[in-house]
């Protein structure tokens, strides 16, 4: 049962344009992490979001993390084709059970020279 | 080793036969997680151990997988009678402390793809 929904399913966009990805859940989590995975590889981390309403920059990657820390989004601005790749985001639980990740089925994201 | 290494990195196997995947971790992590993701879906947590003790083994679908770590390094994840809905990329990661948090991340393998006929 996937716990994390995420939306777009599929993004293919021109190179340069900017966008969003969401991910979204009716639990809370502890902390929040998006990883970006190419065709063949294991999923790289990106960031890890903790704190309700924190706002993380990575160069043109903005990440936030909903107040109630039960949603968050993904902010490309100027995208370009190294950009193309799946986006999983993924929620850790407080508790004794904090070590296991929940993932989204992801965004598949295409940019487009 | 610098990464986390994974073997087979590709195994076909005909239903009913048994696989063993391999799993080496980053030296020194203490953790080791078995994450399966099927076609177009994201990773499904399977099993986590800290150093040799195995202290999740909730997700793994049935009796026929079975994971270990006897030395608290490599790792095995051993699926018998492999039937097609096994058919997914076996993922390993490790992490250096018992749990995630900013400062203590996780490292995905590349993964072995598990193709059953």
């Amino acid at each position: 049962t996937q716990l994390l929904e995420q939306s777009p399913q599929f993004l293919s966009i021109q190179e340069g344009e900017n966008l969003t990805v969401y991910c979204n859940s009716s639990s809370v989590f502890s902390s929040l992490q998006w990883y970006r995975q190419e065709p063949g590889e294991g999923p790289v981390l990106l960031v890890t979001v903790v704190t309700g309403g924190e706002v993380k920059k990575l160069k043109r990657l903005t990440f936030q993390f909903g107040d109630a820390r039960k949603d968050s989004s993904l902010h490309i601005t100027a995208a370009q084709p190294g950009d193309t790749g799946l986006y999983l985001c993924a929620g850790a639980r407080s508790g004794g059970s904090n070590y296991k990740l929940t993932f989204g089925k992801g965004t598949l994201l295409t940019v487009n020279p | 080793g610098a990464g986390v290494s994974q073997s087979p990195r590709y195994k076909v196997a005909k239903r009913g036969q048994d696989v063993a995947l391999r799993c080496d971790p980053i030296s020194g992590h203490v953790s080791l997680f078995w994450y399966q993701q099927a076609l177009g879906q994201g990773p499904e947590f399977l099993t986590y151990f800290q150093n040799e003790a195995q202290l999740d083994k909730s997700g793994l679908p049935s009796d026929r997988f079975f994971a270990e770590r006897p030395e608290g390094s490599v790792s095995t994840l051993k699926i018998q009678r492999t039937q097609q809905e096994d058919s997914a990329v076996y993922l390993c990661a490790s992490t250096r402390g018992p749990y995630l948090s900013g400062a203590n991340v996780l490292t995905f393998g590349a993964g072995s793809r598990l193709t059953v006929l």
